[in-house]
Formats: C-alpha cells, sequence, structure tokens
C-alpha cells in the first residue's frame, strides 16, 4: 500500500544553518505530497504542498519540490531559525483517492538552538 | 469558530470504560476526518465523513471503535470497553469541499490515557 518515509530525528542545528530533511514515498498513480508542521503545543499545520510532477511547494522560508523519478519530496530551507524548533510531517494524498485522506510520515523533529 | 475545536483536550479513562471525543469542524466545511497519533507517530487515518455520510471507516482498528456525524457538522468518536493500545492522540480535520484538492485544518486533538 501507500506509505510515507521521513529521516528519523532529532535534527538538531544552530541557527542560520541550512537544513534539509528527507521525505520518500511509494505510491500507485499520481499522489499530491504535504508538508505539515506541529509547534509545541498545537495542532498540525500545512506549510506547504505540491500536487504533481516537478511542482515546488514554498512557503515561509521552506521548499520542497516533488520529484517522481526520485518519488522523493525533500523540506530544505536555507537559514533555520529557533522559532522554526518542531515536528515535521510528510504526507501523501493518494491520487486515486476520492475522499483526501492523508497518509504520514512518522515526523521529524527538529531543534534549533540560537 | 474559527477552527476546528475538539474535546477534551485530555481524558484519562480506565481499562474496559468507554469514552466519547467531540469534534466540531469549521462551519460549512463539507469533508471531516479522524486520525489517531500513537506517541512518536505520524497521524494514522481512522474514517471520513462527507457532510452526514460516513463514505470511508476502513482505518477503525476494530468494531469497538465508532464514529458518527448525524447532522454534517459536530463529530463524535466514541471508544468502548477501551484498551491500553487505545492510548494515542485523536485528531479531528475538516475541509471545505469533498475532492482533495481542499487543505485539511486539524484540531489540537484530544490526549486519550487508558490505565
Amino acid at each position: 500500500g501507500d506509505s510515507v518515509t521521513q529521516m528519523e530525528g532529532p535534527v538538531t542545528l544552530s541557527e542560520e544553518a541550512f537544513l534539509t530533511i528527507n521525505c520518500t514515498y511509494t505510491a500507485t498513480g499520481y499522489p499530491s505530497l504535504f508538508w505539515y508542521v506541529q509547534y509545541p503545543g498545537e495542532g498540525l499545520q500545512l506549510l506547504l504542498k505540491a500536487t504533481k510532477a516537478d511542482d515546488k511547494g514554498s512557503n515561509k522560508g521552506f521548499e520542497a519540490t516533488y520529484r517522481k523519478e526520485t518519488t522523493s519530496f525533500h523540506l530544505e530551507k536555507g537559514s533555520v531559525q529557533v522559532s522554526d524548533s518542531a515536528v515535521y510531517f510528510c504526507a501523501l494524498m493518494a491520487g486515486s483517492s476520492n475522499t483526501g485522506k492523508l497518509i504520514f510520515g512518522q515526523g521529524t523533529t527538529l531543534q534549533v538552538k540560537p | 469558530g474559527a477552527g476546528v475545536s475538539q474535546s477534551p483536550r485530555y481524558k484519562v479513562a480506565k481499562r474496559g470504560q468507554d469514552v466519547a471525543l467531540r469534534c466540531d469542524p469549521i462551519s460549512g466545511h463539507v469533508s471531516l476526518f479522524w486520525y489517531q497519533q500513537a506517541l512518536g507517530q505520524g497521524p494514522e487515518f481512522l474514517t471520513y465523513f462527507q457532510n452526514e455520510a460516513q463514505l470511508d471507516k476502513s482505518g477503525l482498528p476494530s468494531d469497538r471503535f465508532f464514529a458518527e456525524r448525524p447532522e454534517g457538522s459536530v463529530s463524535t468518536l466514541k471508544i468502548q470497553r477501551t484498551q491500553q493500545e487505545d492510548s494515542a492522540v485523536y485528531l479531528c480535520a475538516s475541509s471545505a469541499q469533498s475532492t482533495g484538492n481542499q487543505p485539511q485544518h486539524f484540531g489540537d486533538g484530544t490526549r486519550l490515557s487508558i490505565l
């Protein structure tokens, strides 16, 4: 079945460092891909999305490119801030889905130190 | 309200008790989802409603789990005869349309602990 695999955390970086969180997926057809973020004490929030191959989603300085050839959707940010400390979830929605249910990875905790 | 509201935020129950978790979606949202998030894991799909119709319940782990949305707005997830493995955060999400292109808005979840 469809699945999402993320790099294990925690990822610990210093402020202004470059961030990459790897995400790969397995799915039939043409899924839509998402990154969600969960800040401490808060609910899941959509960070960015891409709905077809080669699309780049971007928001708040974060980017991810839908790579069908490598079945990947890695999250990147050029310069992280302490306020980016959170848990990041990669997710897919199957292209054949008529419900919109999401399949999530296990999450990657990011800790940014000043 | 402005967002998806879930209650209670925390629920502690003894094994064998029944529990009911409530979700108030964003007003007017057609689609409603329930997910279960175990500690240190990503959310896992439980069930989906389009208005009052439960169109997908493939993720419900056993017949002890039951969800309803009788008037197409508020939804309740009920767990009967709770077991320790039911301990998790239960998340509710809603989206504006019935297709998958609309973003899902999540509530803060109900953290359920079974003793």
